[in-house]
């Protein structure tokens, strides 16, 4: 069945770094799907990136669809406290309506 | 309603037993699904509604695992002869139409905890 892998798993940055995290699927996607999730809440969907090498911001948060529409990452310039959070892609293939999570990237940003 | 409502927030149950955990959709969406996030992990999906067609039960762990959703809104999720490895959030999610490009809403899950 579909996997999608994230990394890293967890990442530390000082507040003012860059944070990136990378999202792999096993099998070609129609779409993929970003959200965030703080600290003992739940998932709250970010954005979606539909088209082969797709590059959407959100202020200070850049996504990325691969050509291969395989990929993604999403890239958080200058983080803030308020970035704390644990990242999830997700993505669907072939004819599966439900969405597939990658495992999550937590972030915890250093004041 | 405003948002994904889910019941009870939090359950403790003696393993062996029934529980029955309940999602209340946003007021339209005919999608409905159902994940559950072990402590740390990522979102294992269980199962997925659309409107009147049939269930994609695919994600069920076993068939002490059921749920179903009646009038096309409220949805119960239901685990026979509960067993220590069920703990975890279980998240309830909705989204709008048969177009399954829109984000999911999430509720605030049921934690559920099997001693």
């Amino acid at each position: 069945g579909q996997q999608v892998m994230q990394i890293p798993q967890y990442q530390h940055v000082q507040e003012g770094e860059d944070f990136t995290t990378y999202c792999n699927s096993s099998t070609t996607l129609s779409n993929i799907q970003w959200y965030k999730q703080r600290p003992g809440g739940h998932p709250v969907f970010l954005i979606q990136l539909v088209k082969s090498g797709e590059v959407k911001k959100q202020k200070r948060l850049t996504f990325q669809f691969g050509e291969a529409k395989k990929n993604s990452s999403l890239h958080i310039t200058a983080t803030q406290t308020t970035d704390v959070g644990t990242y999830f892609c997700a993505g669907r293939s072939g004819s599966a309506r439900q969405l597939t999570f990658g495992s999550g990237t937590q972030l915890t940003v250093l004041p | 309603g405003a948002g994904v409502s889910q019941s009870p927030s939090n359950k403790v149950t003696e393993k062996g037993k029934d529980v029955e955990l309940r999602c209340d959709p946003i007021s339209g969406h005919t999608a409905l699904y159902w994940y559950r996030q072990s402590l740390g992990q990522g979102l294992e999906f269980l199962i997925y509604f659309q409107g009147n067609s049939a269930p994609d039960k695919s994600g069920l762990p076993s068939d002490r695992f059921s749920a179903e959703r009646t009038g096309g809104s409220v949805s119960t999720l239901t685990i026979q002869r509960t067993q220590q490895e069920d703990s975890a959030v279980y998240l309830c999610a909705s989204s709008s139409g048969a177009n399954p490009n829109y984000g999911y809403t999430f509720g605030s899950g049921t934690r559920l905890t099997v001693v």
